[in-house]
């Protein structure tokens, strides 16, 4: 079993729509959690921390279930900049990071 | 306010040849990586360090070698270039702790023919 997971997608969803990622992770020692954005193979940037308590920066809310080992990404009214791929990242021991696959997201006009 | 800065940006190597990719960020982050990027992969870590004159090996440090003698430095050798290390490498550093997010650079587009 891989250690990060993601559904590599592509999820093709229209303008305005609400989609949703998910990332299961196998390491229950896993200390923090992040979502990462990649374009067209450039440099990973940090979308948002993901804290247990879930948090939410404008139109994307981030959950962390510890019990269950998955972190979500949700992006209300997508737009079409949003179009990417969406890294899940696990931190777990000291420095050990661990990066998923990516989920493509397409935003269709 | 460069944060980490690689170079190239793109470099072709033939089979056997060798090279370094330069890492060098300005952000006094002690924990510096390596990581390599195949379709269908994602990223995987090749070596990274946690301090200088501190190294360790990540998922996949078979046929590079890297260094660490400053706290803004830390390049990747390929020693004797293979097909098998076409890939795009990216290199990040972050503060240390649990927390702390990495910073990339712009990525180095290799291929080896």
């Amino acid at each position: 079993r891989k250690e990060v997971e993601q559904d590599p997608g592509p999820f093709n969803v229209p303008e305005g729509a609400t989609v949703a990622f998910n990332c299961t992770y196998s390491n229950s020692a896993s200390q923090s959690f992040f979502w990462y954005r990649q374009d067209c193979r450039k440099e990973p940037k940090l979308l948002m921390s993901v804290y247990s308590s879930g948090n939410e920066d404008g139109r994307f809310t981030a959950q962390l279930n510890r019990a269950s080992q998955y972190i979500s990404l949700l992006i209300r009214d997508s737009k079409l900049s949003d179009s990417a791929t969406y890294l899940c990242v696990v931190k777990g021991g000291y420095q050990k990071v661990t990066f998923g696959t990516g989920t493509k997201l397409q935003v269709i006009p | 306010n460069a944060g980490v800065t690689q170079t190239p940006k793109f470099q072709v190597l033939k089979t056997g040849q060798s090279m370094t990719l330069q890492c060098a960020q300005d952000m006094n982050h002690e924990y510096m990586s390596w990581y390599r990027q195949d379709p269908g992969m994602g990223l995987r870590l090749i070596h990274y360090s946690v301090g200088a004159g501190i190294t360790d090996q990540g998922e996949v440090p078979n046929g590079y070698n890297v260094s660490r003698s400053t706290t803004e430095d830390f390049p990747l050798r390929l020693l004797s270039a293979a097909p098998s290390q076409t890939s795009v490498y990216f290199c990040a550093s972050s503060d240390s702790g649990t927390g702390k997010k990495l910073f990339f650079g712009s990525g180095t587009q290799l291929s080896v023919l």
